[in-house]
């Protein structure tokens, strides 16, 4: 079946620090790949998407890229702010099916 | 343009009791999902409605979970005679339901299920 790898945290930076988050799936066919951060106490919000091979989605200064021969879709932002502070879910939707299967999270907390 | 409603945002329930979750999708939206969060864990899918229909229920327990969308009216998830095991985020998520890769999910705030 379906599933997604994602490091596990927490992850701890400092203010401006590069972060990146790795996700490294498993799937038939070729998914339509995400990420997803919750705020505390709220609900999933898209952050970013890719849906096919070498496409990077950006958003809010995050970036990932499809990367095929790797199975990955790494999230990764050059300087992350006080207000990055959350926990990111990377996901994937299989072609031809409607649900999303997410990795387990990756809480981070960034310090002043 | 009103995102993805849930109510209640917090609820609890004693053991035995029968909890309801509802949802209203985005406007517009014909098709909805339940998801499930556990403590410390990630999103677990349950359950994939259209309008009176249940396309894809492979992710709902097999005892005491319905779920159901009228043709009139919000989603609503129901979980008869709660257990503790049950205490968790449950989220709903809509999409309009267009073919291929841009049927894009939105999803709600959740409702937070406590049971004692």
């Amino acid at each position: 079946g379906n599933s997604v790898t994602q490091m596990e945290g927490p992850v701890t930076l400092s203010e401006e620090a590069f972060l990146t988050i790795n996700c490294t799936y498993t799937a038939t066919g070729y998914p339509s790949l995400f990420w997803y951060v919750q705020y505390p106490g709220e609900g999933l919000q898209l952050l970013l998407k890719a849906t096919k091979a070498d496409d990077k989605g950006s958003n809010k200064g995050f970036e990932a890229t499809y990367r095929k021969e790797t199975t990955s879709f790494h999230l990764e932002k050059g300087s992350v702010q006080v207000s990055d502070s959350a926990v990111y879910f990377c996901a994937l939707r299989a072609g031809g099916y409607q649900k999303v299967t997410f990795g387990t999270g990756t809480k981070l907390q960034v310090i002043p | 343009n009103a995102g993805v409603m849930q109510n209640p945002r917090h609820l609890v329930r004693r053991r035995g009791q029968e909890a309801r979750l509802r949802c209203s999708p985005m406007k517009g939206h014909s098709h909805v999902y339940w998801y499930r969060q556990l403590p410390e864990e990630g999103l677990k899918f349950m359950v994939y409605l259209q309008k009176e229909n249940i396309i894809d229920e492979s992710g709902m327990p097999k005892e005491r979970f319905s779920a159901e969308f009228p043709k009139e009216g919000p989603s609503i998830l129901r979980i008869q005679q709660v257990v503790r095991g049950d205490s968790a985020a449950y989220f709903c998520a809509s999409s309009p339901g267009t073919s291929g890769r841009d049927d894009e999910q939105y999803f709600g705030p959740g409702t937070r299920l406590t049971v004692t």
